[in-house]
């Protein structure tokens, strides 16, 4: 275990539901960060929280909604995904946001979404 | 337009020898770069970081250069084993945006 925990691991999920990824840490770090990974793509930053403040939305689609309740917790909620959304998704950490300080990000697992 | 290349091709070694990964990237002020390990079905594992006023970095097994000039980063390990099989992930922060950018990473196949 890295620190950080996703759930779930796998997701299929029709493209008129309704789901939520969740992400854990207890690192006591204070920036939290979703990627998406499709296959033979680098990894893709989604959206970035520095002290549960939103800080990035790379211009993600509104299907994607993220959510910080505190430091230590991270949601994405789905909504009427397409098939190419279906992706591995990843969540991460580090101490606070980038901004020359140098940090290693700290990566879950991901969660591996399928869209039918 | 920015761009982190890495060799999209798998680079295949003998147990024992040294492997050599390269990044390249354009168009990017780097404050830093950093690389990861990645396995199949997992989410990467931060290995090293190197500064931009850094020529290399070494930990255990692993060597990172860094040359600014020329635009490039080098990750060798020594000594590879059949375990350091993995695909291997190079990420610049751009020093003006913050953003922690990755390239596509490169798998190296460790063979006995």
């Amino acid at each position: 275990e890295t620190g950080v925990t996703q759930t779930p691991r796998h997701l299929v999920m029709g493209m008129t539901n309704k789901k939520s990824l969740k992400c854990e840490q207890h690192l006591g770090h204070n920036a939290m960060y979703w990627y998406k990974q499709s296959a033979k793509k680098p990894l893709e930053l989604m959206f970035v929280y520095n002290f549960k403040e939103q800080t990035e939305n790379n211009s993600v689609p509104s299907r994607f909604s993220p959510e910080c309740p505190n430091s230590s917790h991270l949601f994405l909620h789905l909504h009427t995904l397409q098939p190419e959304d279906s992706a591995l998704y990843l969540c991460a950490s580090s101490p606070q946001a980038q901004g020359g300080r140098g940090y290693g990000y700290t990566f879950g697992s991901g969660t591996r979404l399928t869209v039918v | 337009s920015q761009k982190i290349e890495q060799n999209s091709e798998a680079l295949n070694i003998q147990e024992g020898k040294t492997a050599t990964l390269t990044c390249n990237y354009t168009n990017y002020s780097p404050a830093y770069l950093q690389w990861y390990r990645q396995d199949p079905g997992r989410g990467p594992v931060f290995l090293l970081l190197i500064r931009e006023n850094e020529k290399e970095k070494r930990k255990e097994r692993l060597k990172v250069t860094f040359d600014t000039t020329l635009k490039q980063s080098l990750f060798h390990i020594t000594a590879s084993q059949p375990a350091d099989s993995a695909t291997y992930l190079c990420a610049l922060v751009n020093s003006n945006t913050g953003k922690l950018i990755f390239g596509q990473g490169t798998t190296l196949q460790v063979k006995p």
